[in-house]
């Protein structure tokens, strides 16, 4: 079974502190994603990498940032969180290629940020 | 503009009943449709579709496609307390990783 993990079910933060959400896979997956759950907007794609140390931004980059040091590890950034990233945040894996690539889901971190 | 729509926004059924969860898309060169259910926790994998009439099947969930109308559906029959989940539809457009999600159908089923 896939299994993708995510550091953190819950996490409180302070506005402008730096919040590293972390994303591990186990099925040496070649692309990772990093959503934003949010009632009435459904998931929004932030960032995805195809490959170690590529990275593409998705719909909703702004605030965030991403690294990818590792294949099976994704770390999205928040640089200085402000209230309007409280959120659920979900990471997800597929592997590589165009053909069946269906992304597999961690269990998510909630964010809040007072 | 790529977009999924997906209908009813929230439904509440009574265990035993049989429920039709709806997907609409409007996207530029469509490869597939995906489904997944989400509880307390990951959303998991429902089904792939990529051709048109062929139905999915699983237990008592299933799923049809119909290209051509650009949408699809999502049975759940002889429905359980344990089907309470917010479901989703996304849709994969060609060439492309990038999945575009409805805002999902969260479902009830009371004992």
């Amino acid at each position: 079974d896939v299994k993708v993990t995510q550091s953190s079910r819950y996490l409180v933060k302070r506005t402008g502190e730096k919040v590293f959400l972390e994303c591990v896979q186990d099925m040496d997956h070649e692309n990772m994603f990093w959503y934003r759950q949010d009632p009435g907007l459904g998931l929004r794609l932030i960032y995805f990498s195809y490959d170690v140390k590529m990275k593409e931004k998705g719909d909703i980059p702004e605030g965030y940032s991403v690294s990818r040091e590792k294949k099976e590890r994704f770390s999205l950034i928040l640089e200085s969180a402000s209230t309007n990233q409280t959120s659920m945040y979900l990471c997800a894996s597929s592997r590589g290629g165009l053909v069946k690539n269906i992304q597999y889901f961690g269990a998510g971190t909630r964010l809040s940020v007072l | 503009e790529d977009k999924v729509v997906q209908s009813p926004l929230s439904l509440v059924v009574h265990e035993g009943d049989t429920v039709t969860l709806n997907c609409s898309y409007e996207v530029t060169n469509f490869r597939s449709l995906l489904w997944y259910k989400q509880e307390k926790k990951a959303p998991t994998f429902l089904f792939m579709l990529t051709s048109s009439g062929i139905e999915k099947k699983s237990g008592r969930l299933s799923s049809i496609l119909d290209k051509k109308e650009l949408f699809s559906i999502l049975n759940i029959t002889a429905t359980q307390t344990g089907d309470s989940a917010i479901y989703l539809c996304a849709v994969i457009p060609s060439g492309t990783y990038k999945y575009i999600f409805g805002t999902g159908t969260r479902l009830k089923v009371l004992a």
